[in-house]
C-alpha cells in the first residue's frame, strides 16, 4: 500500500543555513509523482516542487531542491538560504499513475530562528 | 490567473446541522479534491471529482458528499454535523487527473462544530 513517511515532527534551522526535510515513500507502481507543499498558520497548501519516478534529475525550484533517490524511495527537500518566511509545515506528498488523491504524509515543522 | 477560492473561511454549526462549502478551481481546471485536515487524522483524501462526475471517494461516511457543476465549481456538504466533523476542508484542483498533475490547494474552510 502507498505511503509516505516523514520521521522529523519538528527542525529548526537558523536564518540562511540550509536545511534538508525527510521522506520517504513506498509503492509498488512506478510511475508516481512526489509533491512537498508548504503550510503557513493560515492554513493554505502551497506547492514548492513536484518529482516524477522517471524524471533523471533532481528537480530545483529556485531555493527549493529535491534530492530524490529512488532506490532507497526517498524525496528529500533541501531549501537553500532559510528566511524567516520558511516557517511553516511542509508536507511531502505521493500520486500513483492510476490514483486520484494525493497521499500525505504527517508533516515537519520548520521554525527559521534569526 | 486567479487561485483557487474557498468559501466561506470560517464557519461555526451546532451538532446536528447540515453545512455546505464551495470552492472555485483555477480557471480551465476540470478536476477539484477535498481532503480534510485535522490534528489527529492528517490529510485525508474526501473525494475528487472530474467533469462533474466523481471518481472516487476517500473512506468517509455518507453524511459527506459532494457535486460539480458545469463550470467546474465544487461544493461539498456534511450532514448531521458531528463534533469530530471539526477540522480544516481543503479543495484542490488541477488541470488533469494524473500522476504528473500538480493540485493546487486553496485556503481552506474551517469548520468547528459544537
Amino acid at each position: 500500500a502507498q505511503k509516505i513517511t516523514q520521521t522529523q515532527p519538528g527542525m529548526f534551522v537558523q536564518e540562511k543555513e540550509a536545511v534538508t526535510l525527510d521522506c520517504t515513500y513506498d509503492t509498488s507502481d512506478p510511475s508516481y509523482g512526489l509533491f512537498w507543499y508548504k503550510q503557513p498558520s493560515s492554513g493554505e497548501m502551497i506547492f514548492l516542487i513536484y518529482q516524477g519516478s522517471y524524471d533523471q534529475q533532481n528537480a530545483t525550484e529556485g531555493r527549493y531542491s529535491l534530492n530524490f533517490q529512488k532506490a532507497r524511495k526517498s524525496a528529500n527537500l533541501v531549501i537553500s538560504a532559510s528566511q524567516l518566511g520558511d516557517s511553516a509545515m511542509y508536507f511531502c506528498a505521493m500520486r500513483e499513475s492510476n490514483s486520484y488523491k494525493l497521499i500525505f504524509g504527517s508533516g515537519t515543522r520548520l521554525l527559521v530562528r534569526p | 490567473k486567479a487561485g483557487v477560492t474557498q468559501t466561506p473561511r470560517y464557519l461555526i454549526k451546532t451538532r446536528g446541522q447540515q453545512v455546505t462549502l464551495s470552492c472555485s478551481p483555477i480557471s480551465g481546471h476540470r478536476s477539484v479534491s477535498w481532503y480534510q485536515q485535522t490534528p489527529g487524522q492528517g490529510l485525508q483524501f474526501l473525494f475528487e471529482y472530474f467533469s462533474e462526475t466523481q471518481r472516487n471517494k476517500g473512506n468517509f461516511p455518507g453524511r459527506f458528499s459532494g457535486r460539480q457543476f458545469s463550470n467546474s465549481r465544487s461544493e461539498m456538504n456534511v450532514s448531521t454535523l458531528e463534533l469530530g466533523d471539526s477540522a480544516l476542508y481543503l479543495c484542490a484542483s488541477s488541470f488533469r487527473t494524473g500522476h504528473t498533475d500538480t493540485q493546487y490547494f486553496g485556503p481552506g474552510t474551517r469548520l468547528t462544530v459544537l
